[in-house]
């Protein structure tokens, strides 16, 4: 079955840094697209940033653009996102997806909080 | 970036109805159009991919349809595990963007 698992959320300051991890399994990993799509408590959903599955596309809101990095480490079958400068408005469950032209398979997310 | 909008925002019905949602875009996506299924504390889950092809494993109860800028998801007889929220979103360009979504909740 496909799997993948989320880490790395936590409570942090605004203008402070996180790194999340997606550790996937269950599938041929360095075949496929990989993205991150968050959800706002009580909020819809919202598309953060994807991969391709060399890593040499990247994608990114507008909203993140010079503050998020994705990136995959394809040994080691994990997707990652590096936050920097986070902002209250980043507070998130943050999901790791797999892209089949959408995102067909999610995690189970990671809660990040950004409040003084 | 397109915009995706759902109506209706909530919906009341009873077990074994059925009930259509609509899902219209801000430009013409080419039937790149999926439907994702959230129940509450949980992920979304994809039902509906390129418009109106099914997932594997999902109930044939739900369909898709549309194109253009006009999609629907339609779910034939409501079972009591349909209650939750419904997202459509397109992926004809990036950044994807997501509908509001449509509560159904029990009438």
């Amino acid at each position: 079955d496909v799997r993948l698992v989320e880490s790395g959320g936590a409570l942090v300051q605004p203008g402070g840094s996180l790194r999340l991890s997606c550790a996937a399994s269950g599938f041929t990993f360095n075949i496929y697209w990989l993205g991150w799509v968050r959800q706002a408590p009580g909020k819809g959903l919202e598309f953060v940033a994807s991969i391709d599955k060399d890593g040499g596309e990247k994608y990114y809101v507008d909203s993140v653009k010079g503050r998020f990095t994705i990136s995959r480490d394809d040994a080691k079958n994990s997707l990652f996102l590096q936050m920097n400068r986070l902002r209250v408005e980043d507070t998130a469950i943050y999901y790791c997806v797999r892209v089949v032209g959408t995102a067909d398979r999610w995690g189970q997310g990671t809660l990040v909080t950004v409040s003084s | 970036d397109i915009q995706m909008t759902q109506s209706p925002s909530s919906l009341s019905a009873s077990v074994g109805d059925r009930v259509t949602l609509t899902c219209r875009a801000s430009q013409a996506i080419s039937k790149y159009l999926a439907w994702f299924q959230q129940s509450p504390g949980k992920a979304p889950k994809l039902l509906v991919y390129a418009a109106s092809r099914l997932e594997t494993g999902v109930p044939s109860r739900f369909s898709g349809s549309g194109s253009g800028t006009d999609y629907t998801l339609t779910v034939s007889s409501l079972q009591p595990e349909d209650f939750v929220t419904y997202y459509c979103q397109q992926y004809y360009s990036i950044p994807w963007t997501f509908g509001q979504g449509t509560k159904v909740e029990i009438k």
